[in-house]
């Protein structure tokens, strides 16, 4: 499994967005990149995943430039509900030994 | 669509006492995970399944068992309670195995070991 360096903690306000930047140098050919986000008391929640380029949902944004060697999630205007820990995750299929590292804390305040 | 069901949420144990989480999925997923995470930190695989009958160890299997009887089923086993083992434990299932899969998790099992 590629390993993947994220900022430990992120403070924000209500209506900013916020940008996570994962960096994975040694991303393999095959590898997919995946996040997930974890609310306190409850199992991680997968929220995105791409291979490259740009990818979109109704919770987030996925960017991943040519050399894949980081990716940035972007939520856009945070709400106090969206504070969380978002976890990095990057392998390929077959890759199911997971372990996800201590992610990012996100809090967003009033 | 119940998804991940674990069960008990909250259990306080002895040292030397055993016990079973229960972990149910109604996805018919064939893979199935147990973490476990500590305080403060992020999920380590503890054993995985990629279907009925086939199970191995992931990153800390020391002092679990698992089983793998049906599809739906994945119970994590404590034989000799250890605080060590005081974590939160999550099970989690997926239609395949990697990370082009997104992994649906249960709410999780508090264990205290006293």
């Amino acid at each position: 499994l590629a390993k993947t360096t994220q900022p430990i903690s992120m403070d924000s306000y209500e209506g900013q967005e916020v940008n996570i930047t994962c960096s994975h140098n040694n991303i393999a050919t095959n590898d997919y990149i995946t996040w997930y986000q974890q609310f306190p008391s409850q199992g991680p929640r997968f929220i995105i995943q791409g291979y490259k380029t740009k990818v979109t949902n109704e919770v987030a944004s996925l960017f991943i430039p040519a050399d894949r060697k980081s990716s940035t999630l972007s939520l856009p205007r945070v709400s106090l509900s969206d504070t969380a820990v978002y976890y990095c995750l990057v392998g390929e299929a077959g890759d199911y030994k997971l372990s996800f590292g201590a992610g990012t804390t996100v809090t967003v305040r009033a | 669509n119940a998804g991940v069901t674990q069960t008990p949420k909250f259990r306080i144990l002895k040292i030397g006492q055993s016990m079973t989480l229960q972990c149910t999925q109604d996805m018919n997923h064939n893979y199935m995970y147990w973490y476990r995470q500590d305080p403060g930190m992020g999920l380590k695989l503890i054993y995985y399944s990629v279907g009925a009958g086939i199970t191995d160890k992931g990153e800390v299997p020391n002092g679990y068992n698992v089983s793998r009887s049906t599809t739906e089923d994945f119970p994590l086993r404590l034989e000799l309670a250890a605080p060590s083992q005081t974590s939160v434990y999550f099970c989690a299932s997926s239609s395949g195995g990697g990370t082009n899969y997104g992994y649906t998790f249960g709410s999780g099992t508090r264990l205290t070991v006293v």
